[in-house]
């Protein structure tokens, strides 16, 4: 299976502060990878896939990033609306495998 | 709009049956896969299985193969996910998602299973 490590497992930031979530695949992933945003209580929604695009109605502010086979989410100014859990996860093979989450809390 | 709407779940007997629903909505559904995502309490997310937009093909994770079978009718709009020899370790709440190319674009508001004597 492979193995998505995500870090950090939680992060406090201030409002309008750039924040960056990344997660390693333990193999080659291309651009396989999807980030999703789950609120307090609520389901998840997506932000990205393929690795770089913006899926529907997500603001600007987000942005997804590869390195080989690091990626990154980018929050480029922190809304209140933006707390929750981030996880990032492959597409590339099955099993379909989830990062742990990162914890994103206001500062 | 999209909509996915889970029903069936509660608590259930370790290895007994358990068959949970999805009716979708605002979307042409047999042109899309489908997927059931878990999430035990207060953990991270897994996918669980996956069914192709004719439901020609199936795929799960291990530790649910053969114990969980995924279908769809794709007249109803509707997907189904029959869990079988049900564990406590299958504990979650399941989410109905659409699949597209292997991530999953629109989530259902979830339904909780409970395996537990």
């Amino acid at each position: 299976d492979i193995q998505m490590t995500q870090s950090p497992a939680s992060l406090s930031a201030s409002l309008e502060e750039i924040v960056t979530i990344t997660c390693q695949a333990s193999q080659d992933i291309g651009n396989w990878l999807a980030w999703y945003q789950q609120k307090p209580g609520k389901s998840p929604q997506l932000l990205i896939y393929g690795a770089t695009s913006l899926a529907d109605g997500v603001p600007s502010r987000f942005s997804g990033s590869r390195s080989g086979t690091q990626y990154s989410l980018k929050i480029s100014r922190l809304q209140v609306e933006d707390i929750g859990i981030y996880y990032c996860q492959q597409a590339s093979s099955a099993p379909y495998t989830f990062g742990a989450g990162t914890k994103l809390e206001l500062k | 709009e999209v909509q996915l709407v889970e029903s069936g779940g509660g608590l259930v007997q370790p290895g007994r049956s358990l068959k949970l629903s999805c009716a979708a909505s605002g979307f042409t559904f047999s042109n899309y896969y489908m997927a059931w995502v878990r999430q035990a309490p207060t953990k991270g997310l897994e996918w669980v299985a996956s069914i192709t937009n004719s439901g020609g093909s199936t795929y799960y994770r291990d530790s649910v193969k053969g114990r969980f079978t995924i279908s769809r009718d794709n007249a109803k709009s509707t997907l189904y996910l029959q869990m079988d020899s049900l564990r406590s370790e299958d504990t979650a709440t399941y989410y109905c998602t659409r699949d597209e190319e292997w991530s999953f674009d629109y989530w259902g508001q979830g339904v909780m299973v409970t395996v537990s004597s």
